[in-house]
């Protein structure tokens, strides 16, 4: 059964704590993307990765990392460095290939400030 | 920095209707237009692309594309309630962008039976 899956579905995060959401693909997609989303507005591009071992910053970087070590896996950190976390994380993911491309999105992780 | 316009609504429209739905964009070298489906508090979901002028057509939906005037629509024939949810335009930045997909903040569309 071919996807995208994320974990877990919900995470909550202490003040100053560092939190790692999960995302994991066996759909043999070289791209990865991590997108934010809050009430009312649009995805907003956090990181993403054309390749393994490579990334690049989005258009809100600030307060989250990213690694590549695998090709079905690209985990999300958010820092304690990021003061507004709560939002609703979704990874996706693309051949990589074509301009044409579809990305298809994972379930997602709603992320929760305790 | 490129924009993707949406109306946010509710489009409110009658069971059986049409439901017109339109997007902006301020990138002219976009080369790809993707409408995607959100029910609350799922993921989206790809109902349409369009690369070329015209329209495409997929069962109840048509997506229509002008490159000339930067204006994406889709059309939702025979209306039914499940099709209420936020549609979401996604257009494709230019390769010197990384081809990154810039979303719509969505239009919210409620079907009434």
């Amino acid at each position: 059964d071919g996807g995208i899956t994320q974990s877990p579905k919900y995470l909550f995060r202490k003040e100053g704590q560092n939190v790692t959401l999960s995302c994991e693909q066996n759909l043999n997609h070289d791209a990865m993307y991590w997108y934010r989303q809050d009430p009312g507005q649009g995805l907003r591009l956090i990181y993403y990765s054309q390749i393994v071992n490579d990334f690049q910053k989005g258009d809100i970087a600030e307060g989250y990392s990213v690694s590549r070590e695998k090709k079905e896996s690209f985990p999300l950190t958010v820092t304690s460095a990021q003061k507004n976390p709560t939002a609703f994380y979704l990874c996706a993911s693309s051949e990589g290939r074509t301009p044409q491309e579809t990305q298809y999105f994972g379930p997602g992780t709603r992320l929760l400030v305790l | 920095q490129k924009e993707v316009e949406q109306n946010s609504g509710p489009l409110s429209v009658p069971e059986g209707a049409i439901a017109s739905l339109n997007c902006t964009y301020s990138d002219r070298g976009s080369q790809s237009f993707f409408w995607y489906r959100q029910y609350s508090g799922k993921s989206p979901e790809l109902i349409m692309s369009i690369y070329s002028n015209g329209d495409q057509e997929d069962g109840r939906f048509t997506a229509q594309l002008n490159k000339a005037s930067q204006y994406v629509s889709l059309l939702i024939r025979d209306s039914q309630p499940s099709d209420s949810a936020t549609y979401l335009c996604a257009v494709k930045a230019g390769k010197e962008y990384g081809n990154k997909l810039v979303f719509g903040a969505g239009t919210i569309l409620r079907v009434k039976s």
